[in-house]
């Protein structure tokens, strides 16, 4: 059991390249999330997955796109990265479903540390 | 809108000293709160959580935290800090009318032997 896996670990890009951060876990979890976190701001949403096939805006979605791929899967695109997205990515998953109506723990991946120059 | 305040970005005790770590909050609705604490290089691990049962919440590593109402706080306590303890906390709220999470800024803990 795995739990939250991410790849990469590390990433350096130019400015404009895209890239795609890759998140899986394994805990049949049916909500996923990815946040950045940088210095002195915490963590902040960019986009949720509720369930598998829906996605909405969290708090930065700008120069962000997510698939979620199946209910495993949930993948964070930089279509033409900026020095601003420079950060460090966490995915997370939590058990609720939409309709819950409760708050879950969310279980955080280890983390891509991106830099853009 | 929801939004978390921690005061005080570093803290720094004693080995053996009372950890107090603050949090507000500020909520329209009953809020869910949690505390998170992550090691360098680490994601972040739930420490613990209120969710509307005991205002006392007992967490892992001898952490607990207290939900109340009136002060709208949830401060983290610990009463004898460990060298293990240094790490960085996070408050958390959310709402039960979506999935979206609030963190605070983070309190950075050193432990001085």
């Amino acid at each position: 059991n795995a739990g939250v896996t991410q790849t990469p670990k590390f990433q350096v890009l130019k400015t404009g390249q895209s890239m795609t951060l890759q998140c899986a876990q394994d805990m049949n979890h049916n909500s996923m999330y990815w946040y950045r976190q940088d210095p002195g701001m915490g963590l902040r949403l960019i986009y949720y997955s509720a369930s598998e096939g829906t996605t909405d805006k969290g708090e930065v979605p700008n120069g962000y796109n997510v698939s979620r791929l199946n209910k495993r899967e949930f993948s964070l695109r930089l279509e033409s990265a900026a020095p601003s997205q420079t950060s460090v990515y966490f995915c997370a998953s939590s058990p609720r479903a939409r309709t819950s109506g409760m708050a879950d723990t969310q279980y955080f991946g280890p983390g891509t540390r991106l830099t853009v120059l | 809108a929801q939004s978390v305040t921690q005061l005080g970005s570093h803290v720094s005790v004693s080995e053996g000293a009372l950890v107090l770590l603050r949090c507000n909050y500020s909520s329209s609705v009953p809020p869910y709160l949690f505390w998170y604490v992550q090691y360098p290089n680490q994601g972040l691990q739930l420490l613990l959580k209120y969710t509307s049962a005991a205002t006392l919440v007992k967490g892992i590593n001898g952490f607990e935290a207290e939900f109340k109402k009136s002060e709208t706080s949830f401060h983290l306590t610990k009463p004898s800090a460990h060298m293990s303890d240094a790490a960085e906390y996070f408050c958390a709220v959310s709402v039960d009318t979506g999935n979206q999470f609030y963190f605070g800024t983070g309190t950075s803990l050193t432990v001085i032997p």
